[in-house]
């Protein structure tokens, strides 16, 4: 099956750092863009940003540059999403989606989301 | 950052009517880069339509986009009772790609 395969729900406290993940199976994982696309409790969506793991080529959206990393290991077929210093403003479920083809396309495959509780 | 406006924001309506979904955009998005998805509560986003009117694998028929440029309109021709939930829509024509802010289809 084609699929994208995230990690658990995580609770963390303002300050600590997170990386969550999103592995891709059943497809040519180097080949197709990754994007990350927020979603804040009872809120709508926001795209965060996209890599290319084929050869990390990564966007992101003005909103959140500098806010968030995005990486891969193709190796494992694998994209990451991590903070260094958490917020309580970053509690939200995330979602990995990928593109139909290159970036300039619709996600036509979406993970289940991973749900990132921050609070003291 | 392009702004898509949706309208309206609650839609209450019965089995078997016809749904009709706006997506207005704050500036000309070419109409190849316009995509309506589907979310129902607890589930992940799914595509219905992209380049404003092409129908995603296994959609049904009853789902149907059209509109260019600024203004976009999803429409639903008979509602199912799984219908009911939340669309957006997206524009991946200009970055950041953006979404709107939802129009929920409830059960009048």
């Amino acid at each position: 099956d084609v699929q994208l395969v995230q990690s658990g729900a995580d609770v963390k406290k303002p300050g600590e750092s997170l990386k969550i993940s999103c592995k891709g199976s059943g497809y040519s994982f180097t080949k197709y863009w990754i994007a990350w696309v927020r979603q804040m409790p009872g809120k709508g969506l926001e795209w965060m940003g996209i890599i290319y793991p084929g050869d990390s080529d990564t966007r992101y959206s003005p909103s959140f540059q500098g806010q968030v990393t995005i990486s891969a290991d193709k190796s494992i077929s694998t994209a990451y999403l991590q903070w260094s210093s958490l917020k309580a403003s970053d509690t939200a479920m995330y979602y990995c989606a990928r593109p139909r083809s290159n970036w300039h396309d619709a996600f036509d495959l979406w993970g289940l989301g991973t749900m990132v509780t921050v609070s003291s | 950052d392009i702004v898509l406006t949706q309208f309206p924001g609650t839609l209450s309506l019965s089995p078997g009517e016809r749904a009709t979904l706006s997506c207005r955009a704050s500036q000309s998005v070419g109409s190849t880069f316009l995509a309506w998805y589907q979310q129902k509560p607890g589930q992940a986003p799914r595509l219905l339509i992209y380049g404003a009117s092409s129908r995603a694998t296994g959609i049904p028929d009853r789902f149907s986009g059209s509109g260019s440029a600024t203004d976009f309109t999803l429409t639903i021709s008979r509602l199912e009772p799984e219908d009911f939930a939340v669309y957006y829509c997206q524009q991946y024509d200009t970055s950041p790609w953006t979404f709107g802010h939802g129009t929920k289809v409830e059960i009048k």
